[in-house]
């Protein structure tokens, strides 16, 4: 069975400042993985998302992702973060053949941008 | 992109009563959906798995008879908390397999008072 790690429950930058959420996932075959950001209240909006191909996967508002298949990991990146990105992210994974779809979930990662 | 709608966006009811949410894939059809529940301040969990024509798969510890799934045509999704209780509220979200795999419905906060 597929799980996902995010180690950080709770990260707090300045505006500006480089933003780096790590998230680390358990699965035997290759993955999907996705980032989602989820503000109090809302649903979830897909960021990236990697299937195959380039690692260095863009997404919107800014922020890509790293796929290292060697750390299992699938690191979110910002170079500049603006004062509208504080909210909760969710790094998760998604299998194959006939779980095809189903997605597993990190606990979260809260950011606080400060001025 | 593949756009999966759902309905109610919030929903309050009292306990005791049994409240459904709908999930429509908009532009596609979707022989495959998946409820989610997020409890406050947790994570996403998946609840269950819906086949359209056929019976739901659910997850350990998900109650079949609580929530029920109906997936009688390949662009609709229902559940249905059946005699919800306070600790039933929760937020809850879809998504579908066939298309635009990872895009979610815009869920549904349910508060059972």
């Amino acid at each position: 069975a597929q799980s996902v790690t995010q180690p950080d429950i709770h990260i707090t930058v300045s505006e500006g400042a480089s933003l780096e959420l790590r998230c680390n996932y358990s699965y035997g075959a290759t993955p999907y993985l996705f980032w989602y950001v989820q503000s109090p209240g809302q649903g979830l909006q897909l960021l990236l998302k990697y299937f195959s191909g380039d690692t260095l996967v863009q997404g919107i508002k800014g922020f890509e992702a790293e796929f290292k298949r060697s750390q299992s990991s699938f690191n979110l990146r910002k170079p500049s973060v603006h004062w509208s990105d504080a909210a909760e992210y969710f790094c998760a994974v998604g299998a194959g053949g006939t779980s095809y779809g189903k997605l597993t979930f990190g606990q979260g990662t809260i950011l606080t941008v400060h001025p | 992109g593949a756009v999966v709608s759902q309905h109610p966006s919030w929903v309050i009811c009292k306990s005791g009563t049994s409240v459904k949410i709908e999930c429509r894939s908009l532009d596609f059809q979707a022989t495959t959906m998946f409820w989610y529940r997020q409890f406050p301040k947790q994570s996403l969990m998946l609840m269950a798995t819906s086949n359209e024509g056929s019976k739901a798969t659910y997850e350990q510890g998900v109650e079949k008879d609580k929530f029920l799934i109906n997936h009688a045509s390949l662009t609709l999704s229902t559940l249905t908390v059946t005699s919800a209780h306070p600790e039933d509220s929760s937020f809850y979200i879809c998504s579908a397999r066939d298309r635009d795999l990872g895009t979610f419905g815009s869920g549904t906060r349910l508060t059972v008072v």
